[in-house]
Parts: C-alpha cells; sequence; structure tokens
C-alpha cells in the first residue's frame, strides 16, 4: 500500500508570495491533517479534514488554510509568505472508524520543506 | 489545556549502551492517547507506539520498550543494546480522546539522540 505522498518536496518563494502544497493520504484513509515544524516552534498542529470538513485548527494566522476534495486528497495554501513561514509542512493521513475518535495512528507523509526568501 | 515536556534536548552515547527518552505531559482528560514517533535525517515521522489512558502495561518491541506511568505523568522510552540506526530525533505527542481535540497531536520538542560507533 502506498504510503502518504506529499509534492512538491521542496519549495523555495519569496515574500508576499503564495503557495500551494498538496498531500495524497493512504487509500482509505480520510482524515488528513497537516502540521508544521520549525526550529524554534517545533511540531504545530495546523488543522484536521475529514469528509471534505475542516474539523479542527490549529492556532495559526488566516494566511495558513486548507481544503480537502472528495477523494480525501489535500491541498494547504498559505498566502502572503513571511520569513517566518519557512518550515517542514508535514501531512498525516488517518483510518478513522469513528470521525472523532482519536487514538488512531497517523501516518505521515515525507513533508514539505518550504524556504521564504 | 495539553502539553508534552521532552526535557533532553540531546543525548549522546556509544553503540550497545541503553538509553531512555524522557516524556512528561499534561492534559485535563482522563482518556487520551499518547505516542512516540521517530524523524531520521530523512524528514519523515514513523509511528512507533500507541498508548491509551487505561493501558498503563508496559510493553516491549525488540530493543524497545515503553514505561507508561499515569501517577507521574510520564510515557519514558528505552531503547536497549542501542545502534546506529536509532540515531534520529525522537518525538512524543498526546492526544485528546474525542471531540475539537480528535486527531491533533500536541508534540513535544523532541530528543535528537546520537549513537556513536
Amino acid at each position: 500500500k502506498a504510503g502518504v505522498t506529499q509534492t512538491p518536496r521542496y519549495l523555495i518563494k519569496t515574500r508576499g508570495q503564495q503557495v500551494t502544497l498538496s498531500c495524497s493520504p493512504i487509500s482509505g484513509h480520510r482524515s488528513v491533517s497537516w502540521y508544521q515544524q520549525t526550529p524554534g516552534q517545533g511540531l504545530q498542529f495546523l488543522f484536521e479534514y475529514f469528509s471534505e470538513t475542516q474539523r479542527n485548527k490549529g492556532n495559526f494566522p488566516g494566511r495558513f488554510s486548507g481544503r480537502q476534495f472528495s477523494n480525501s486528497r489535500s491541498e494547504m495554501n498559505v498566502s502572503t509568505l513571511e520569513l517566518g513561514d519557512s518550515a517542514l509542512y508535514l501531512c498525516a493521513s488517518s483510518l478513522l472508524s469513528e470521525p472523532r475518535l482519536a487514538g488512531n495512528e497517523q501516518f505521515f507523509g515525507p513533508g514539505t520543506r518550504l524556504t521564504v526568501l | 489545556a495539553q502539553k508534552v515536556t521532552q526535557a533532553q534536548t540531546e543525548i549522546s552515547v556509544v553503540e550497545k549502551e541503553d538509553v531512555t527518552l524522557d516524556c512528561v505531559y499534561e492534559t485535563r482528560d482522563t482518556t487520551y492517547y499518547l505516542f512516540w514517533y521517530k524523524q531520521p535525517p530523512s524528514g519523515e515521522l514513523v509511528f512507533l507506539i500507541r498508548r491509551n489512558s487505561f493501558d498503563e502495561q508496559n510493553e516491549i518491541s525488540g530493543r524497545y520498550s515503553w514505561n507508561f506511568q499515569k501517577s507521574t505523568s510520564s510515557f519514558n522510552f528505552t531503547i536497549t543494546a542501542s545502534q546506529v540506526v536509532d540515531s534520529a530525533v525522537y518525538f512524543c505527542a498526546l492526544s485528546e480522546e474525542y471531540g475539537e481535540g480528535a486527531q491533533k497531536l500536541v508534540f513535544g520538542q523532541g530528543t535528537r539522540l546520537t549513537i556513536n560507533p
């Protein structure tokens, strides 16, 4: 079974631009979560989608947004990029038997490393 | 609020030594899940173990073992007879049972483990 895939793997942008990152979950997984990893703040939860609905959002500004498609693939978008947005963005998928029940193992992709110049 | 603390930022040992990674957590929930993930240099988070708050039985998997103690809110991870391939950053994480926090992992800052030959 293929794992979680993320594209692109590396991205270089300049301040003020916007960026879209893509995540394809493991087949059959309906929950997709996004995390930002930086040396200073560590791993922080961005948001989670289940059945095309955002169910949970972390403490990030509105410049960070996302969506999920009917095939469970997800995209996240960052508008008006700032230098501090440079990070590794990780996507994770999970097979949920109950939409609001946690404890399911999350499978992570390799991440997209975004550099903002 | 949930919080996970990994007090050891970096650990360096010689191969074949045993090493324990500490994890202390805070939560007001009575039901929650604890996880350990490994992040090798490639960046992808690799799931190691999941524990729910009602299962305090210690677990052993090969050279890995986990000690969960609710009384001290700790979930420590021990590698026995460490190997160079164990070198990575290890993260402890916490998830609420269900509801708005479902599928939201709160991570510790990570412990960078270096096994020297």
